[in-house]
């Protein structure tokens, strides 16, 4: 695609509930980021995937969150148990492999936990 | 570990020009960026520094020195619509993770 899709927009949920956020990346990129933003803050690096396998995943802050991609191209963070703490915007990134470092952002994904 | 600092908050005037500051502390420095955010969108990549010096891109221009760990970023010829964060951003290592500093909320006034 153009750039970078995400899916959903907004999610709200309850506590304790299983998330799922969808990330499609600009087609050839090899790199793919996931990042958290609160109101007021900076993204926050989660997690960072180049081709299939998790190259990093310092961010992720426990093990109620985990992401794949398969295939290398889409990806899917998931999130278990949510709590009323991890609502924030998710941002995915992509890039190609190196030069500048700019990284595409998608809109991002709103999960609001009730 | 890594520090990112810069201003909460900055004013200025359509017309004028504003300089934004960032200070970091990182090992493995690897370049500097720029980011602006609109609120509720995207954060856009506006520049990239990895040698000391000034980076000149139409109306913003952003400086590096990496004795001092300090970049500024510089807007001129402000518009209202450069009303947005500004994101200051380090990479460390091979391989393109950014952290992100809280960003500057600038507000451009008629």
């Amino acid at each position: 695609g153009a750039g970078v899709s995400q899916t959903p927009s907004n999610k709200v949920t309850e506590k304790g509930k299983y998330v799922e956020l969808r990330c499609d990346p600009i087609s050839g990129h090899t790199a793919l980021y996931w990042y958290r933003q609160s109101l007021g803050q900076g993204p926050e690096f989660l997690i960072y995937f180049q081709g299939t396998g998790a190259a990093d995943d310092s961010g992720l802050p426990n093990d109620r969150f985990f992401a794949v991609r398969p295939e290398g191209s889409v990806s899917t963070l998931k999130i278990q148990r949510t709590e009323r703490g991890d609502s924030a915007v998710y941002l995915c990134a992509s890039s190609r492999d190196r030069g500048t470092g700019e990284l595409f952002f998608g809109e991002g994904s709103r999960l609001t936990v009730l | 570990g890594q520090n990112i600092d810069q201003p909460t908050e900055m004013t200025a005037t359509e017309g004028a020009i504003v300089q934004i500051n960032c200070t970091y502390q990182t090992s493995g420095f690897n370049g500097l960026f720029w980011y602006q955010q609109h609120a509720g969108e995207a954060p856009t990549f506006l520049s990239y520094n990895v040698l000391d010096g000034l980076e000149e891109k139409g109306r913003f221009s952003s400086f590096l020195s990496r004795s001092k760990g300090y970049s500024y970023l510089l807007l001129k010829e402000l518009q209202m619509k450069d009303s947005a964060s500004y994101l200051c951003a380090v990479r460390s290592g091979g391989y393109n993770k950014l952290i992100f500093g809280a960003g500057t909320r600038l507000a451009v006034h008629p």
